[in-house]
């Protein structure tokens, strides 16, 4: 069975600064997907950013970019200019492409505060 | 375009007691997956639905059971409720195998 680690359970970091995330996961498949999902305290998911384990290219989104290690089952996320608004819980998934299940399954979270 | 639509919001149960939740997905999307939050355990898949069957079944009693309608709307039904039931249930919608889950805001189940 896959597992997701998130070995941080909380991080701060200033506004304007550039913070990372770290995500570790385990897996014998050699296609996936992984997520960065978002939780402010409204509490709805949001995803931040996602990742085809086929692609070597790291994915980015704006403020948001990943360091995906294939070989080292790695898969960070970097905020850069942090914002007041990018507080929240950070989840990092994990989705298989065999077995026609769309499950994730999820790291325990980290939390980010963004002090002014 | 609607998003993710989960009702009740928040509920308040009585321990022995049965709840169901519900979660309209987005528009055209088939497929429906049902989470459990909680501070100790995180986040835990519970069952995925597509076209009205059951895809996939986590690790969880059969007091928790579901279904999903031609209309891909979903419900979740909690039986013999105990007071770990109490939880942030999430309810996630996907267009196709190889898109992202867009999440509904939740339903906050309190038993007491």
């Amino acid at each position: 069975a896959q597992t997701v680690t998130q070995s941080q359970p909380e991080m701060s970091v200033q506004e304007a600064e550039t913070v990372t995330l770290s995500c570790t996961y385990d897996t014998s498949e050699s296609d996936y997907y992984l997520f960065w999902y978002k939780q402010p305290p409204s509490r709805q998911m949001i995803l931040v950013i996602r990742q085809e384990a086929y692609k070597q290219q790291n994915a980015t989104e704006n403020r948001f970019s990943v360091n995906f290690q294939k070989a080292a089952k790695s898969f960070s996320l970097k905020i850069s200019d942090s914002q007041l608004g990018d507080a929240a819980m950070y989840f990092c998934a994990y989705r298989s492409t065999q077995g026609g299940s769309e499950k994730l399954v999820f790291g325990k979270g980290t939390k980010l505060t963004v002090n002014p | 375009k609607a998003g993710v639509t989960q009702t009740p919001r928040y509920l308040i149960k009585t321990r022995g007691q049965q709840v169901t939740l519900s979660c309209s997905p987005i528009s055209g999307h088939r497929s429906v997956s049902w989470y459990q939050q909680t501070p100790g355990q995180g986040l835990q898949f519970l069952f995925e639905y597509f076209s009205e069957t059951q895809r996939n079944k986590g690790n969880f009693p059969g007091r928790f059971s579901g279904r999903q309608f031609s209309n891909s709307r979903s419900e979740m039904n909690v039986s013999t409720l105990e007071l770990g039931d109490s939880a942030l249930y999430l309810c996630a919608s996907t267009r196709s195998r190889d898109a992202e889950a867009f999440f509904g805001q939740g339903t906050r189940l309190t038993v007491v």
